[in-house]
């Protein structure tokens, strides 16, 4: 039982190139959701999904793609990298009672 | 829609000293409410979780939270706090998606 599979770790993109995050999870939650976490500002929702075939926006969108074809996949693009996207993403399955995280993505725009 | 209010953006505090992290969060509709931590460089870790039930919640570490529906609040609590306990904290709803506050940054000073 994985858990919440996360990749990459790191990565370094230039302005303008896209990339896509990728996060599986084995224990069948309806739940995902994106997160972007910035100093100070907490853990923020980019988008979040109530089960495969359905995404909805969170706080912070723009310049975010995400799609649930599979229950187990959720996988977040970015389109056109922005330094204002460097920042660290957790990826996170969850039910009501509990969530579990990705180790994180740290991600730096240059 | 849901939000969360974490009052204090950094609380310090001497080892041995009572410490006391708020939360109060909005929602139309009824809620669960988790209170995470943080270490350096680490993902984030459940301290502690209201489902329903008594309203008062003993979590890991020795932290407990009260949950007060007039008030709409969460405050976590610990009676006496080690060097250890310095991270970041994350109070956090959830109805259909889960929602974190800003975070409290703990520090225990010796």
């Amino acid at each position: 039982n994985a858990g919440v599979t996360q990749t990459p770790k790191f990565q370094v993109l230039k302005t303008g190139q896209s990339m896509t995050l990728q996060c599986a999870q084995d224990m069948n939650h309806e739940y995902m959701s994106w997160y972007r976490q910035d100093p100070g500002m907490g853990l923020r929702l980019i988008h979040y999904s109530v089960g495969a075939g359905i995404t909805d926006q969170g706080e912070v969108p723009n310049g975010y793609n995400v799609s649930r074809s599979t229950t187990e996949d959720f996988p977040l693009r970015l389109l056109s990298a922005a330094p204002s996207q460097t920042s660290v993403y957790f990826c996170a399955s969850w039910r009501n009672t509990e969530a579990f995280f990705g180790q994180g993505t740290r991600l730096t725009v240059v | 829609a849901q939000s969360v209010t974490q009052l204090d953006s950094q609380v310090p505090v001497f080892e041995e000293a009572p410490v006391e992290l708020r939360c109060n969060y909005s929602s139309s509709v009824s809620v669960y409410l988790f209170w995470y931590v943080q270490y350096p460089n680490q993902g984030l870790q459940l301290l502690l979780k209201y489902l329903s039930g008594s309203t008062l919640v003993k979590g890991i570490n020795g932290f407990e939270a009260e949950f007060n529906k007039s008030q709409t609040s969460f405050h976590l609590r610990k009676p006496s706090v080690h060097i250890s306990d310095t991270a970041e904290y994350f109070c956090a709803v959830s109805t259909d998606k889960l929602i974190f506050g800003t975070g409290t940054r703990l520090q225990v000073f010796p």
